[in-house]
C-alpha cells in the first residue's frame, strides 16, 4: 500500500514568496502531523489534525504558517512571505487515531525548503 | 521547555556491542513512548513503543526499558550492527494524544 507522500520533494525559493507544501496521508489514518527539522536540529512539531476536531495549531511558529486538511485526506501547509530562517524539512506523518492508545506514525520523505 | 530530552547528540559504538540510547521526559501525563530511526532524506521510522504499564518491551535486537519513577527511558540495541547507523528519536505523549519528538541521537556503528 501506498505510505504518507510529500511533493515537492524540494523547493528553492525567494525571501519574501508565499510556498505551499503538500501532504497525502495513508488512507484511513485520521490523524495527521506537520514536523519542520532544521539542519542539526530535532523534530520541531507544527500542527496536528484530528478528525473533525480543530486542530491543534500550538506549534506553528508565527501567523505567516497555516495549514488545512480536507476531511481525512490531503493537507496542505502554507508558509508566507518566507524567511531565510524558514528553510528546513518539513515533515508530515499520518497516524491512526484511537482513544486510550497512541499509535505510531508514519513519515512521508518531507520536502526540502530552501529561502534564498 | 523541552519535555523529551536526549542529552546525547551522539554516540559510537562497535560493531556487535551494545548501544544504549537514552531519553529523558519530565511530563507525568505521558503514557506512551516511541522510539523512531531515521536515515538522511529519508522520513523517520517507527521502531518500537511502550506503554506506561510495562517497563520492558522486546523487538529482535531492539529492547525499550522504562523507568516510570525516574522518568527515563532507553533503547538497547544487541548486536550492534553498521546498518543501525541512523539518528534515533525517541517520542513521548499521553494516550491518544500528540507526541512530543526529543531532538535525537546520531548513531554510528564502526564496522
Amino acid at each position: 500500500g501506498a505510505g504518507v507522500s510529500q511533493s515537492p520533494s524540494n523547493k528553492v525559493t525567494e525571501k519574501g514568496k508565499d510556498v505551499e507544501l503538500r501532504c497525502d496521508p495513508i488512507s484511513g489514518h485520521t490523524a495527521l502531523y506537520w514536523y519542520r527539522q532544521r539542519l542539526g536540529q530535532g523534530l520541531e512539531f507544527l500542527i496536528y489534525f484530528q478528525g473533525n476536531s480543530a486542530p491543534d495549531k500550538s506549534g506553528l511558529p508565527s501567523d505567516r504558517f497555516s495549514a488545512e486538511r480536507t476531511g481525512e485526506s490531503v493537507s496542505t501547509l502554507t508558509i508566507q512571505r518566507t524567511q531565510q530562517e524558514d528553510s528546513a524539512v518539513y515533515l508530515c506523518a499520518s497516524s491512526l487515531a484511537g482513544t486510550g492508545v497512541l499509535y505510531e506514525q508514519y513519515f512521508g520523505p518531507g520536502t526540502r525548503l530552501t529561502v534564498t | 521547555d523541552q519535555q523529551v530530552k536526549q542529552n546525547s547528540p551522539s554516540l559510537s559504538v562497535q560493531e556487535g556491542r551494545i548501544s544504549i540510547l537514552n531519553c529523558d521526559y519530565t511530563n507525568s501525563m505521558f503514557d506512551y513512548f516511541l522510539w523512531y530511526k531515521k536515515y538522511p532524506a529519508e522520513g523517520p521510522t517507527f521502531l518500537i513503543s511502550i506503554s506506561s504499564i510495562k517497563d520492558k518491551n522486546e523487538d529482535g535486537r531492539f529492547t525499550v526499558f522504562l523507568n516510570k519513577s525516574a522518568k527515563h527511558l532507553s533503547l538497547h540495541i544487541v548486536p550492534s550492527q553498521p546498518g543501525d547507523s541512523a539518528v534515533y528519536f525517541c517520542a513521548a505523549g499521553p494516550r491518544a494524544q500528540k507526541v512530543t519528538f526529543g531532538t535525537g541521537t546520531k548513531l554510528q556503528v564502526i564496522p
